[in-house]
């Protein structure tokens, strides 16, 4: 099961464009994490914002989390063709002891020259 | 450092038929996960270890797919006998912390 969505499903933008991904989820969380998928490729983590953080910044990143709409947001700056990839948001909740990461279902971002 | 190696990386088998991925982590990561990927979906947990542990496998479908971690390193997903459905990427992770590190998956297809 998905505890995140992203919204939009998709989106395309031009070169020097900034592009913003929302994801909504659903339980208490301990941190929530952001990763990206290159086409065929495995996730690669981006980002992490823990529960007690409202913004963090990584380079041209920047996340956002509210948890009393249980949201976040992944701002990319000034985007290149080389971040058009697949972004997921992962919550983490500690379940039982131990991390237990869920996965949204993805925004998919084509940044063309 | 070696980053988490699957394989194989792809699989076409006719249904029915039995299937095995395997997954070496990265070294000292005690938590391992196998996640399936659908297409234009995100990853769904299908099992989580904890060493040589299964602390949660109530997403994985027991009644075909079967999970082992030999020693607390690396581990196998098997799938007996497999159905059209279950076509999809096969994901493996570790963590060692809050970060889980992926790797490149097995594509299944199932014909």
């Amino acid at each position: 099961s998905q505890q995140g969505e992203e919204d939009p499903q998709a989106l395309s933008i031009q070169e020097g464009e900034n592009a913003t991904m929302n994801c909504s989820y659903k339980t208490s969380i301990n941190n929530l994490q952001w990763y990206r998928q290159n086409s065929g490729r495995g996730l690669v983590h981006l980002i992490l914002i823990r529960s007690n953080e409202r913004e963090k910044h990584s380079g041209r990143l920047r996340v956002t989390l509210d948890t009393s709409k249980k949201s976040s947001s992944l701002l990319i700056t000034a985007s290149r063709a080389a971040d058009t990839a697949s972004y997921f948001c992962a919550t983490d909740a500690w379940n039982t002891g131990f991390q237990k990461l869920v996965f949204g279902t993805g925004t998919r971002l084509l940044v063309s020259p | 450092e070696a980053g988490v190696v699957q394989s194989p990386r792809y699989k076409i088998i006719e249904k029915k038929q039995p299937v095995a991925f395997w997954c070496n982590p990265i070294s000292g990561h005690n938590t391992l996960y196998w996640y399936l990927q659908n297409l234009g979906q995100g990853p769904e947990l299908l099992i989580r270890y904890e060493n040589e542990e299964a602390v949660d496998d109530s997403q994985l479908p027991k009644d075909r797919f079967s999970a082992e971690r030999l020693k607390g390193v690396d581990s196998t997903l098997k799938i007996q006998p497999a159905e059209l459905g279950d076509s999809a990427v096969y994901l493996c992770a570790s963590s060692q912390g809050a970060e889980a590190f992926f790797g490149q998956g097995t594509r299944l297809t199932v014909v």
